[in-house]
């Protein structure tokens, strides 16, 4: 267990529709990166946010958004939501090491389905 | 533009084969690589990144500047290895990293 949790598990939901992901970084960690990974693209990099603020950004669409609060946990807000948009939702953060190196550690991710 | 390349969408070996899975990138400075794995209903975790120079689980990874190439090599695989793996590539001083497709290992009995 990498420390990195994510709600909800599973997301059924209906075209048109929006959602929200949450993510709660491991302790101590202020970058929360989010990934989408489908059968056809793989693992696609969506935003990065360090310490509340945006640092990165990926190929994320117009109609996702993201946050991260003050107390470091961070939200996808999916809307409009699209068939296409099914896959696997995951959330990462990160920890720099003695030496400058970073690892991410990665959440158990949130598969969402629409129908 | 950068970006990484894992030409081999599924590896099928056999238990005690050797196992190279490819991973070439495209970056003009100097980068930063990883292997990541994902088992079986398990979430992604790092498996080992070329500043470390360590083996992981009998897994070692050389990074070929001429080639631009981190492949991930294993002597003799085993049964457990058989997962999703991702080879990711960081430039410079921006934190994204830049995943590859994945390359799926089974390694049957």
């Amino acid at each position: 267990d990498s420390g990195v949790t994510q709600t909800p598990k599973h997301l059924i939901t209906a075209t048109g529709q929006r959602v929200t992901l949450r993510c709660s970084p491991r302790s101590g960690d202020l970058s929360v990166y989010w990934y989408q990974q489908s059968l056809d693209q793989g693992l696609q990099f969506l935003i990065q946010y360090y310490n509340g603020e945006e640092r990165a950004k990926g190929n994320i669409l117009e109609r996702f958004s993201a946050q991260q609060f003050p107390d470091l946990h961070s939200e996808l807000n999916l809307s409009s939501l699209e068939l296409g948009d099914s896959a696997l939702y995951f959330c990462a953060s990160s920890v720099r090491g003695a030496s400058g190196e970073e690892t991410q550690y990665f959440g158990p991710g949130t598969r969402l389905l629409v129908l | 533009a950068q970006r990484v390349t894992q030409p081999e969408k599924l590896l099928s070996v056999f238990k005690g084969a050797p196992v190279e899975l490819k991973c070439n990138y495209s970056y003009s400075g100097s980068p930063e690589l990883f292997w990541y794995v994902q088992y079986s209903r398990q979430r992604l975790q790092l498996l080992l990144r070329h500043i470390s120079r360590e083996s992981i689980k009998g897994f070692t990874a050389d990074l070929n500047k001429g080639e631009t190439s981190f492949h991930l090599k294993k002597p003799f695989a085993q049964e457990e290895d058989s997962a999703m793996y991702y080879c990711a590539l960081r430039t410079g001083n921006n934190r994204k990293l830049i995943w590859g497709l994945g390359t799926s290992l089974a390694v049957n009995p």
